[in-house]
């Protein structure tokens, strides 16, 4: 079994601040994680996504998440937010577990952007 | 362009009034998937399909059917819709027949249906 914990389902930050919108992640195989985007009024699109090799992955619109396997975590962040980031985003897993894998998702982040 | 298409995009219907929700993907991918998308709950599987005419059940099936035909529609059928299926629904694909752990799932625009 796999599942996704995201902590925080609203964060605000200021344009020009850090974004961190935090992921947990439990598998009991090894996984790959993804960071999916929601713009209003769109479907998902994806941000970023880990699967084997190096362990600080970088995604499109300056994001980048580190999958880190002691702490079972892969935390999205980006050094400074845009107006254009406020969007609900959403951590998912997957794993190989038979015929057929299987896409877990977190409960997602609505991230806020202030001037 | 590659992508995947849901029709229709917005539906408000009435109890027990059969509908079908449209998706369509240009990718030749094995694998699709509809998901429904609730506050609170993100998205949740309700059926997958690995190849024409191969379907399997997802996390919420209930009150749900689907078709596999062609490779490239996987329409969502709702024989009695209720309004507790009220919700926002999104159709995936990807390249892998098992719908590959590693592989990009790419989504439609989604659908938002209303039941009365």
């Amino acid at each position: 079994a796999q599942s996704v914990t995201q902590l925080g389902s609203h964060v605000s930050v200021s344009e020009g601040a850090l974004v961190l919108l935090r992921c947990n992640y439990s598998s009991s195989v090894p996984p790959y994680l993804f960071w999916y985007v929601q713009y209003p009024n769109q479907g998902l699109q994806l941000l970023l996504k880990y699967t084997t090799g190096a362990t600080l992955v970088k995604g499109i619109n300056g994001f980048e998440a580190e999958f880190k396997k002691s702490e079972t975590s892969f935390h999205l962040t980006k050094p400074s937010a845009h107006m254009s980031d406020a969007a609900e985003y959403f951590c998912a897993v997957s794993a190989n577990t038979g015929t057929a894998s299987k896409l877990t998702f977190g409960t997602g982040t609505r991230l806020q952007v202030t001037l | 362009e590659a992508q995947v298409t849901q029709n229709p995009r917005y539906l408000i219907t009435v109890t027990g009034k059969k509908l079908t929700v449209t998706c369509s993907q240009n990718m030749n991918h094995e694998y699709m998937s509809w998901y429904r998308q609730d506050p609170g709950l993100g998205l949740r599987q309700i059926y997958y399909s690995m190849n024409v005419e191969v379907t399997d059940k997802g996390d919420v099936p209930e009150g749900y059917k689907v078709s596999r035909k062609e490779k490239r529609n996987f329409p969502l059928i709702l024989e009695s819709p209720s309004p507790n299926q009220t919700s926002l629904y999104f159709c995936a694909s990807s390249l892998s027949r098992g719908g590959g752990a590693s592989d990009t799932q790419y989504f439609g625009p989604g659908t938002r249906l209303t039941v009365l």
